[in-house]
């Protein structure tokens, strides 16, 4: 079956760096994306692996290791409008069928 | 802004009546998707359109109805739906279906 495992929720200090844990077991893999999604918004795409090792861009980065099923998104410098939830999403190998996980709400604290 | 426009916004229906939603993108993507996100359930796909031929439909019931005109344009028609139907639907393109999505701001429906 298809599976994807994020933490639920996440509370982090305004300036502080978080990471986001994502844990996948698919039937097969050709991607996996990071999207953002503000409450009552469409969810905005923030980055996206295929090879293992770490994307960076600006303040948020993406790392991916296929052999483990396991990525995570980092954020650096977080800001209050970060509070947002976070969803982990696989496509699979016949590159039609996304699976997103349940998502990570964050909290930004002053 | 995306350059995904969904209409309407926000639908109130009963059980009864036939709806439909519309998706309009005019990025040159060849790929388009419907979504489906209820309250505290992951994001579902629907139905996947590449190049206006549906590729996917993921055990969605027939009173959900897809339609892709054109490359520009997917519908989702609604007839008969249930309370348990009421959700944010999302709409997404990409310009192939193994890259970066982009979503419509959604039509959240509203079952009575």
């Amino acid at each position: 079956g298809q599976n994807i495992d994020q933490p639920t929720e996440m509370t982090a200090t305004e300036g502080a760096i978080v990471q986001i844990n994502c844990t996948y077991q698919t039937s097969g893999f050709n991607g996996l994306f990071w999207y953002q999604q503000h409450a009552g918004e469409a969810p905005t795409f923030l980055s996206y692996n295929v090879l293992d090792g770490l994307e960076e861009k600006g303040r948020f980065s993406s790392f991916l290791s296929r052999s483990k099923g396991y990525s995570y998104l980092l954020l650096k410098e977080l800001q209050m409008k970060d509070s947002a939830s976070y969803l982990c999403a696989v496509e699979d190998n016949y590159g039609q069928n996304f699976v997103f996980g349940p998502g990570t709400r964050l909290s930004v604290l002053p | 802004e995306t350059g995904v426009t969904q209409t309407p916004r926000h639908l109130v229906m009963g059980m009864t009546n036939k709806k439909s939603l519309k998706c309009e993108q005019h990025l040159g993507h060849n790929a388009m998707y419907w979504y489906k996100q209820s309250a505290k359930k992951p994001l579902e796909l629907m139905f996947v359109y590449n190049f206006k031929e549906q590729t996917e439909n993921n055990s969605v019931p027939s009173r959900f109805s897809p339609e892709c005109p054109n490359s520009s344009h997917l519908f989702l028609h609604l007839h008969t739906l249930q309370p348990e139907d009421s959700a944010l639907y999302l709409c997404a393109s990409s310009l192939t279906v193994n890259t970066e999505a982009f979503f419509g701001q959604g039509t959240r429906l509203t079952v009575v």
